[in-house]
């Protein structure tokens, strides 16, 4: 299967902690996505790192990717009770995404 | 312009009966996705449209679903006979050519199925 793995599957953290969430996959990428999940809905996307990348920044988010070890991982900085959601990273190969079962982040203020 | 719309949000329906759920994507967003989603889950991937066409309804779970999307825009997931284990969300979501942007796709709100 091309999907991700996410681990842990829930965290819960204090309000100014920062939130660590790991994704493993098993095939070649093109890229690999993290999207964020409120309430079981439409997912958002957060971040795009591409295969050549090895880390990548967007405001508090932190991307790291390690094609030999085939795993990723997001750091939340400076967490807020907004963040509480489920992450789930996407692997992209051609025109698919393949996403796995994500990690619940529960923000306690 | 607005993002990726579809309808309906809820549905409850009875087992055996027909429905049908509409995406409207992003305009301009040649590729449209329809994902299925049960309580706790990842996405499960159900059927690729490029432009008007389908190369990949690998995801369906069985002849009870189809698709189609008319004009490169609007797309309807119809599910025939439907049972208890149809009950999820089902997710639309567009983008660009993944040739461009690498596919960074952009999710409607979801239709929550519920099948009684």
């Amino acid at each position: 299967s091309q999907q991700g793995e996410e681990d842990p599957q829930a965290l819960s953290i204090q309000e100014g902690e920062n939130a660590t969430m790991n994704c493993s996959y098993k095939t070649s990428i093109n890229n690999l996505q993290w999207y964020r999940q409120n309430s079981g809905r439409g997912l958002v996307h957060l971040i795009l790192i591409r295969s050549n990348e090895r880390e990548k920044h967007s405001g508090r988010l932190r991307v790291t990717l390690d094609t030999s070890k085939k795993s990723s991982s997001l750091l939340i900085t400076a967490s807020r009770a907004a963040d509480t959601a489920s992450y789930f990273c996407a692997i992209s190969n051609d025109y698919k995404l393949s996403f796995g079962a994500g990690t619940t982040v529960t923000v306690r203020a | 312009g607005a993002g990726v719309s579809q309808s309906p949000s809820n549905k409850v329906t009875e087992k055996g009966k027909d429905v049908e759920l509409r995406c409207d994507p992003i305009s301009g967003h040649t590729a449209l996705y329809w994902y299925r989603q049960s309580l706790g889950q990842g996405l499960e991937f159900l059927i690729y449209f490029q432009g008007n066409s389908a190369p990949d309804k690998s995801g369906l779970p069985s002849d009870r679903f189809s698709a189609e999307r008319t004009g490169g825009s609007v797309s309807t997931l119809t599910i025939q006979r439907t049972q208890q284990e149809d009950s999820a969300v089902y997710l639309c979501a567009s983008s660009f050519s993944h040739l461009i942007t690498g596919n960074e796709q952009f999710f409607g709100p979801g239709t929550r199925l519920t099948v009684l």
